[in-house]
């Protein structure tokens, strides 16, 4: 079946440095994408979204990119920080109203 | 999240037992879900409801059950559980206050069956 991945499990980044975490996606179909963190002991929150119809969304630190063409799905962290360690889930719409999580990359920031 | 509460945090239950877990929300959301987690495996919808009495089931509804008698409650019942439904579990609820498909999660309930 389709579904969301991430090319990588794990991310050890130096304080300061900017982050990259990739998710690749298969379902073409797909109209939106959101990036979850979920700290230890809490429920995923949400970070950033971005519809099919862009190639690129900035927040407060953060930036998506979106490739369609090839289906992958990028998070970008700048100036990481100790409170970004974590565990980042992708999601993509399957379909109306309903989400489908990559595995996750667990980010550890080193100081 | 605040504005989304599980109940139990924590379970420690015997195969075989019947368990429910709750949720509630103050979002005044239509929508709701149950998803589980287990360690490298991500997110995995197990069932959904988008209005009261409303029922779907998600990718991994076997030997779950769920109830939504009132748009800010949601409970997941495992019927008779088995040590493979350990795992954690998140409630998560959507609404036209979010973005276009953006989805609230619970703190999580960790349930183990011994």
């Amino acid at each position: 079946g389709e579904s969301v991945g991430l090319h990588l499990p794990t991310l050890s980044v130096q304080e300061g440095d900017n982050s990259i975490i990739n998710c690749a996606y298969s379902n073409s179909a797909s109209d939106y994408f959101i990036w979850y963190k979920q700290e230890s002991g809490k429920g995923p929150q949400f970070i950033i979204d971005i519809r099919s119809n862009m190639d690129k969304r900035q927040g407060q630190r953060v930036t998506v990119l979106l490739n369609k063409t090839v289906k992958h799905l990028s998070l970008q962290i700048a100036a990481t920080q100790p409170g970004d360690s974590a565990v980042y889930f992708c999601a993509e719409n399957i379909n109306d109203y309903k989400l489908s999580f990559g595995a996750g990359t667990t980010v550890t920031v080193r100081a | 999240d605040a504005d989304v509460t599980q109940t139990p945090r924590n379970r420690i239950t015997k195969t075989g037992k019947r368990i429910m877990l709750e949720c509630s929300q103050t979002k005044g959301h239509d929508r709701m879900y149950w998803y589980r987690q287990d360690p490298g495996l991500g997110l995995r919808l197990i069932y959904y409801s988008f209005d009261v009495k409303d029922i779907n089931k998600g990718e991994i509804s076997d030997g779950y059950s769920v109830s939504r008698q009132a748009q800010a409650k949601f409970s997941l019942s495992l019927e008779s559980a088995i040590p493979n439904q350990t795992a954690l579990y998140f409630c998560a609820t959507g609404g036209v206050s979010g973005s276009y498909n953006e989805q609230f999660f619970g703190p999580g309930t960790r349930l183990t069956v011994l």
